[in-house]
């Protein structure tokens, strides 16, 4: 069964540097997710990406992030200057329209 | 605001017992609704999703219903197996395409 890929599955980075998180959505897909979870918390939305641009983002999402698809198969997520509380599981999912949204394993972002 | 809700947070049932699992929501206007597992450390896999229009979703041991009007839906899970151990998460998808998570209801299956 196709699945969404994410990697890597585990970053370490320094607080202040940048980050950019990889994932490969399923081929025949035309929408493109971010989520992230904090430890112990909800699962939160971050953007989400369709025809090229981003369609929706929330407040969590501001200019510290951004979205790319640099190729047809490729979908990224850039964190620039990162924060300790930046820390958290992401994932990336896909999806049909009106169908239901298909999860990577996650990256886990560690910032020290 | 979209608020989602999970209740329990987390229970214990012996095997063999059927287990029900309740998700609430308190803004009506939903597109659709989907349960998703969580094992620990893994990433989140798509169980059922229920539209707006339906008030169930069948597959194998597990049914979802789904009541709109009343912002709820119940995740049963049947005759269940230390397998089913896991987080089960309930999402609503509203008028764009963000889901809104509750926190999960965290199982465990005694055998």
């Amino acid at each position: 069964e196709p699945e969404v890929t994410q990697t890597p599955s585990h970053q370490v980075t320094q607080m202040g540097q940048e980050v950019i998180l990889r994932c490969v959505p399923i081929s025949n897909h035309l929408y493109f997710y971010w989520y992230r979870q904090i430890l112990g918390q909800k699962v939160e939305f971050l953007v989400s990406f369709y025809n090229n641009e981003i369609s929706e983002k929330s407040e969590i999402f501001d200019d510290q992030f951004s979205v790319e698809r640099p190729d047809g198969s490729n979908f990224t997520l850039k964190i620039r200057s990162t924060k300790l509380e930046d820390s958290a599981m992401y994932f990336c999912a896909s999806s049909e329209i009106g169908q239901p949204q298909h999860f990577g394993d996650g990256t886990r972002l560690s910032i020290l | 605001k979209q608020e989602v809700t999970q209740i329990p947070a987390a229970l214990s049932v012996p095997e063999g017992e059927n287990l029900v699992l309740n998700c609430s929501f308190t803004d009506s206007a939903i597109y659709n609704l989907q349960w998703f597992r969580q094992d620990p450390g893994k990433g989140l896999t798509s169980l059922l999703l229920i539209q707006s229009s339906q008030r169930e979703q069948t597959s194998g041991r597990l049914n979802a219903s789904l009541d709109k009007s009343s912002g709820r839906s119940t995740l049963y899970i049947a005759a269940s197996q230390p397998g089913d151990s896991a987080t089960y998460l309930c999402a609503v998808r509203q008028g764009n395409n963000r889901l809104a998570f509750g926190k999960g209801n965290q199982v465990v299956v005694i055998p």
